[in-house]
Formats: C-alpha cells, structure tokens, sequence
C-alpha cells in the first residue's frame, strides 16, 4: 500500500494564479482531511470530507474549494493565490471506529506564493 | 468552539523520562489524539485515548481525564530521535472537525 500520496511536493505561485493539489488514498478510508501548516504553528484544518460526494469547512476554508468523487481522492484547489496561503498542505485520511482515530498524512506539498 | 493549550518546549535529557500534558475547551468531546512530527516530515500518529485511563504503547504512554478536560503523553527512555513536536488533538461537538493543539517542541540532549 501506498498509503497518502500527494502532488506536486514543491511549487511557486505567483498572486493570483490558481492550482490543484492532489491528494490520493489507497486504505478505502471513508474520512479524509485537507491541512495547512505555517512555520513553526500547529495544524489547521481547512477542509474535510466523511465520504464520497461529501464535504464539510473546517477552521479555515477562506481561499480554498474542495470535491470528493471518489473513496480514493481528494483535491485541494486553490482560486487567486495569495501570499497568505504560503504553507505546508498536508492531507490526511482515517477510518474512524470507537477503539481507535489514527490519521494517516501523506508528505505535504510545500507552497510559497509570490 | 474549541481550544488546546501545550507547553511550547520541553527539553530532557537521554535516558529520561517527560510528560507533555494537553488541556483542552470544546463543546463535546471524543477522545484525544497524540501525533509526532519531526522536522519537515509529516505528523505520524502515537496515540489515542477515548475514556479516562491510561494507554500503553511501547516507550510511549498516553493518560487522559475527561473531568479535568486533560491529558498527557509520557515519553520514558528516551532517545535522541524522539526530539521532534508533539501535538495533542480533539474532534469537536460534531465529531467530525478535527483541531489540533499548537504544539511542544521536545529536544532530547545527549
């Protein structure tokens, strides 16, 4: 198993231009998250999905879109970016039961709008 | 809504043993979460705790009191490669939004 993967792991925006970060899971995991992390901060969640067709704002959604056709993807994209939105994006997926909500995350991709 | 407070460093010595502890706020609760994160890596998942009590994992132990709203993961023998940010994390009212608390930067001298 792959497990998350993400793409691309680097890229440079200039302000104002739009991109899709692409995150995939492999597990069959009905939950998936989309994350940013500034330096030296903690994780804020932007984004969420609870399955297919599904998706829900989390804390900071401003600036962002998400859709979820399928179990396995879950695409970030971002409209008019801005040098606020330079971050570390982590997505992350989980398969919740009552014994245990492990989070699995992929890389991150590493964003810096110019 | 909901926040977590964690200490913002923590420094210990190879061999010792440390306690992270997490206070939480939120409007509902189920159960705490504990990640790691070494520098430019992404957080991997240590721990998680659903009812009060203590959890077990290896080197790594996690309590949790929800009447105190509290919670700690306790890191015994440790190891040069435990120096990493450690970060506490709730699920709100609603059980699906996830929050994840700011962070403890744990260096572990030689």
């Amino acid at each position: 198993n792959a497990g998350v993967t993400q793409t691309p792991k680097f890229r440079i925006l200039k302000i104002g231009q739009s991109m899709t970060l692409q995150c995939t899971q492999d597990m069959n995991h009905n939950y998936m998250y989309w994350y940013r992390q500034d330096p030296g901060m903690g994780l804020k969640l932007i984004y969420y999905s609870v399955g297919a067709g599904i998706t829900d704002k989390g804390e900071v959604p401003n600036g962002y879109n998400v859709s979820r056709s399928t179990t396995e993807d879950f695409p970030l994209r971002l409209e008019l970016a801005a040098p606020s939105q330079t971050s570390v994006y982590f997505c992350a997926s989980s398969s919740r039961t009552e014994a245990t909500d492990t989070q699995y995350f992929g890389p991150g991709t590493r964003l810096t709008v110019l | 809504g909901q926040s977590l407070e964690q200490p913002s460093e923590v420094t210990a010595v190879e061999g010792a043993i440390v306690q992270i502890n997490c206070t939480y706020q939120t409007s509902g609760f189920y159960g705490l979460s504990w990640y790691q994160q070494h520098d430019g890596g992404a957080p991997t998942f240590l721990s998680y705790n659903a009812l009060d009590g203590l959890e077990e994992t290896g080197r790594f132990s996690s309590f949790l009191s929800r009447s105190d709203s509290y919670g700690y993961l306790l890191l015994q023998e440790l190891q040069m490669k435990d120096s990493a940010s450690y970060f506490c994390a709730v699920r709100d009212n609603y059980g699906q939004n996830f929050v994840f608390g700011p962070g403890t930067r744990l260096s572990v001298l030689p």
